[in-house]
């Protein structure tokens, strides 16, 4: 059953931690992406990779950082230095970039406490 | 950078009522996608338009794209229960950039 998988549903962090969020696909796409979405907001940027061992900021990079040592793994850190972080976290990929359709995962719901 | 607004930001409409909203673009896209998204759930992918003054329809929806490819609008109708959710318009950003810029989207409320 082809699809993107993100973990945990929900996650918790203390102020000051770093968090790490997962997104694994298996559709054999090569672009993957990060979004933030807040409350009756539409989904923001936050990085993307277009090929392993590659990747770019996008519009709220600040505070983030990924990795992309595999094609089906995408991970996402939330560090301390990113001043808002609880939001509403979306994976996503596309075989072909920008004019492809994007898959989402289920998304990950991030509170800091 | 560029901007993609959509208005309205909700509308209530009782079931059976048309829908529409409408989706603008400060620069030119080379094409938009709408997507919905269901309360609690994840963006889901409803179409793609490519060309100028491009028309498609599923179903009961029905999609636009502008002659200037700067504009779009999702019109659903007689509405169901089952269309309640959050309908976003997206495009390509500027320049070589990956990714998609997303409109706030229209948050549609439907009274049984």
């Amino acid at each position: 059953d082809g699809g993107i998988t993100q973990s945990p549903k929900y996650l918790f962090r203390k102020e000051g931690q770093n968090v790490t969020l997962s997104c694994e696909q298996n559709l054999n796409h090569d672009a993957m992406y990060w979004y933030r979405q807040d409350p009756g907001q539409g989904l923001r940027l936050i990085y993307y990779s277009q090929i392993v061992n590659d990747f770019q900021k996008g519009d709220i990079a600040e505070g983030y950082s990924v990795s992309r040592e595999k094609k089906e793994s995408f991970p996402l850190t939330v560090t301390s230095a990113q001043k808002n972080p609880t939001a509403f976290y979306l994976c996503a990929s596309s075989i072909q970039g920008r004019n492809t359709e994007a898959f989402f995962g289920q998304g990950t719901r991030l509170t800091v406490v | 950078g560029q901007q993609v607004m959509q208005i309205p930001q909700y509308q209530h409409v009782q079931e059976g009522e048309d829908f529409t909203t409408y989706c603008n673009s400060s620069t030119t896209l080379s094409n938009i996608q709408w997507y919905k998204q269901r309360p609690g759930g994840h963006p889901v992918f409803l179409i793609q338009l490519v060309k100028s003054g491009e028309v498609k329809k599923q179903k009961r929806l029905t999609f636009q794209f502008g002659e200037a490819k700067k504009n779009s609008s999702l019109h659903i109708t007689a509405t169901q229960t089952t269309d309640v959710g959050t309908y976003f318009c997206a495009g390509p950003p500027r320049g070589g950039a990956d990714g998609l810029t997303f409109g706030k989207g229209t948050h549609l409320i439907i009274q049984p």
